[in-house]
């Protein structure tokens, strides 16, 4: 079955660029009936989309407008795996983030998650 | 964007109980509607999508039904396992997806 496992730092200081990493399993990231997105979670914002990529013959990519200057999301097709960069972090950013699959043909359902990173920003 | 609002924020069940949960759209959304359930330390887990269409995998007692602007996740014979915080997500708006605060079962 397909899986993603995740991988980076669960602590950045402000200012500093998070770099996540998720490796797939299952299936492809240049699968093209699927997008790969991330996600994060926090207590004070819940559940956050933040941007996707998908491959349609070329490849796609989509931002969060709200992150648009500060985040990067590629794909890498020799690992089979997609990342997430995030630019002069704040403590506003500290929360859990998740790397998922968003099937095709399923109203944009998100049906498999990573196992989650907790990143803390704090000097 | 889309803002979806979940309704209640938490609810008092038990075994065996029939539980619903409400999400309505700040606008209409067809079907693009999907359901949730998280459990502390994990991340969601897909339930119900096209708001009612349900997952591979998911137990029948679970059910989703709506269109437009309101929708409903209902749990039947609540069991063990099913005490759990629930979320509704908005996919209408591509791909500015948005989220329901939760529903926390308990």
């Amino acid at each position: 079955q397909v899986q993603l496992q995740q991988s980076g730092p669960g602590l950045v200081k402000p200012s500093q660029t998070l770099s996540l990493t998720c490796a797939i399993s299952g299936d492809s990231v240049s699968s093209n009936s699927v997008a790969w997105n991330w996600i994060r979670q926090s207590p004070s914002t819940g559940l956050e989309w933040l941007g996707r990529t998908y491959y349609r013959s070329k490849w796609y990519i989509d931002y969060a407008v709200s992150l648009k200057s500060r985040i990067t999301i590629n794909a890498d097709t020799s690992r089979n795996q997609f990342s997430l960069q995030l630019n002069s972090v704040t403590p506003e950013d500290t929360a859990v983030y998740y790397c998922l699959r968003e099937r095709g043909g399923c109203k944009g359902c998100m049906d498999v998650w990573g196992q989650g990173t907790t990143l803390i920003v704090s000097s | 964007d889309i803002q979806v609002t979940q309704s209640p924020s938490s609810l008092s069940a038990s075994v065996g109980d029939r539980v619903t949960i409400t999400c309505r759209a700040s606008q209409s959304i067809s079907d693009f509607l999907n359901w949730y359930q998280q459990k502390p330390g994990k991340a969601p887990k897909l339930l119900i999508y096209g708001a009612s269409s349900l997952e591979s995998g998911v137990p029948s007692r679970f059910s989703g039904s709506g269109s437009g602007t309101d929708f409903t996740l209902t749990v039947s014979n609540l069991q063990p396992e099913d005490f759990a915080t629930y979320y509704c997500q908005q996919s209408h708006s591509t791909p500015r997806y948005t989220f329901g605060q939760g529903t926390k079962v308990e």
